[in-house]
């Protein structure tokens, strides 16, 4: 089954605590994205990448890093979480990229809270 | 900065009718429009696209219209059903921003019996 799989689904944990949640597609997608969800501001993008090896930011880049040594994987890591990241996770994928006109496929989500 | 406001924020409507959910941006000049579902819980599912270079894109029940110029996308459900009731929302990308897109806040739908 094609899918997007986030690991892990939900993660309560304390400031300054480093962390990564994992993201692995099974579809060969070149193109895969993190975003974060959040009450009254609504998803934004935080990070994509466009091919292995290749990153760049979103429009919140704060605070988050993030590698593609592989294709497949695409994890999000927080250095040194803070109060302010916790919220709903979300890392997607396209087949080519947005020039291709492909729809993004999405995981169910990731809960962080930072406490 | 491109911007996406979806209006209304929530629509509850019995089981039957026909409903319309609009999006508008501020930057016309986008690459492509998408609408996605997203049910409680869960992550979001792709609806529809409609290429720069389309009107309209249909899916069963559903139909996306663009109108690039006025920024408008509307998504249009037939005979909406209680399975329908989750929240949508659309998303576009820009010619030229190549792998960034914005969302709007998304439009939370109850379709009663």
């Amino acid at each position: 089954e094609a899918q997007v799989t986030q690991n892990p689904r939900y993660l309560i944990t304390v400031t300054g605590k480093k962390l990564t949640v994992t993201c692995s597609q099974n579809m060969n997608h070149e193109y895969m994205s993190w975003y974060r969800q959040d009450p009254g501001l609504g998803l934004r993008q935080i990070y994509y990448s466009m091919n292995v090896e290749v990153t760049d930011k979103g429009d919140v880049p704060e605070g988050y890093k993030v590698s593609r040594k592989e294709k497949r994987n695409f994890p999000l890591i927080l250095e040194s979480p803070s109060p302010n990241q916790t919220s709903l996770y979300f890392c997607a994928s396209t087949k080519t990229g947005f020039l291709s006109n492909q729809p993004q496929h999405f995981g169910d989500g990731t809960r962080l809270s930072i406490l | 900065k491109q911007e996406v406001t979806q209006i209304p924020a929530a629509l509850s409507v019995p089981e039957g009718e026909n409903l319309v959910l609009n999006c508008s941006f501020t930057d016309s000049a986008i690459y492509n429009l998408q609408w996605f579902r997203q049910d409680p819980g869960k992550g979001l599912t792709s609806l529809l696209l409609i290429q720069s270079s389309q009107r309209e894109q249909t899916s069963g029940r559903l139909n996306a219209s663009l109108d690039k110029s006025s920024g408008r996308s509307t998504l249009y459900i037939a005979a909406s059903q209680p399975g329908d009731s989750a929240t949508y929302l659309c998303a576009v990308s820009l010619q030229g921003g190549a792998g960034k897109s914005t969302f709007g806040d998304g439009t939370t739908l109850t379709v009663k019996p």
